[in-house]
């Protein structure tokens, strides 16, 4: 059974930089023809996508983002990553990874995990 | 790229059915057959219950139909649950690499 699971710091002050990971279980992150993505969901709010990734291709980003995020992948440790740059408050979300499986949609999804911006 | 528009709330007695618009452009909705519906339940990752429009993965209930028309794609919940109150939220392709989400459902077993 494919598993993802997110992990990084709850907090972080307001200027610095988040750092996530998301750890996939059960299959290889090298598998097949597989997108991998970030999500996130501020409270009370709908879902934005951040980026999506392919570990033998390119890397996407939501263009209201772009200038800040970076997404890494890691196939030793079948792991990618999200860094995003110069927080703010309005970047207080629960953070969610999922494989994108193109037209077939996004599944799994991790647990998410709820990064706070604040000082 | 803007969100994809959802009405905020919809609802309905146990047994009956709702169904939930979801209004794009030509850019997205209206161009690419990719769009798919996730169901949240507070404090939980989102669900995949549509893709491709109208297919369903598998261990959803076939009582989760998904349809579309021009720019707009709908989920239609029969028979409704206790347990289908949930937020509900479709999603689609801007272009082949690139995604945007409606703002949100929020369904309501009366």
């Amino acid at each position: 059974q494919l598993l993802l699971r997110e992990s990084g710091p709850g907090l972080v002050k307001p200027s610095e930089t988040l750092s996530l990971t998301c750890t996939i279980s059960g299959d290889s992150i090298t598998s097949k023809t597989y997108f991998w993505g970030w999500f996130r969901q501020p409270p009370g709010r709908g879902l934005q996508w951040i980026a999506n990734t392919y570990v033998r291709g390119s890397t996407y980003y939501n263009p209201s983002l772009k200038s800040r995020v970076t997404v890494s992948v890691d196939t030793s440790k079948n792991q990618f990553s999200l860094r995003l740059t110069s927080l703010t408050a309005a970047d207080t979300a629960v953070y969610y990874c999922a494989r994108d499986n193109g037209g077939y949609g996004l599944d799994p999804w991790g647990q998410g995990t709820l990064v706070t911006v604040s000082s | 790229q803007s969100a994809l528009t959802q009405p905020p709330s919809a609802s309905g007695s146990p047994g009956q059915s709702v169904t939930i618009s979801c209004t794009g452009t030509s850019g997205d909705v209206g161009t690419y057959n990719y769009v798919s519906w996730y169901q949240q339940h507070p404090g939980k990752a989102p669900r995949l219950m549509i893709f491709e429009v109208s297919k369903r993965p598998s261990g959803v209930p076939d009582r989760f139909s998904g349809s579309k028309s021009g720019n707009t794609a709908y989920l239609t919940v029969s028979g409704l649950q206790a347990e289908d109150e949930a937020h509900y939220y479709c999603s689609s392709y801007v272009d082949p690499n690139k995604l945007v989400f409606g703002g949100g459902t929020k369904v309501t077993v009366l």
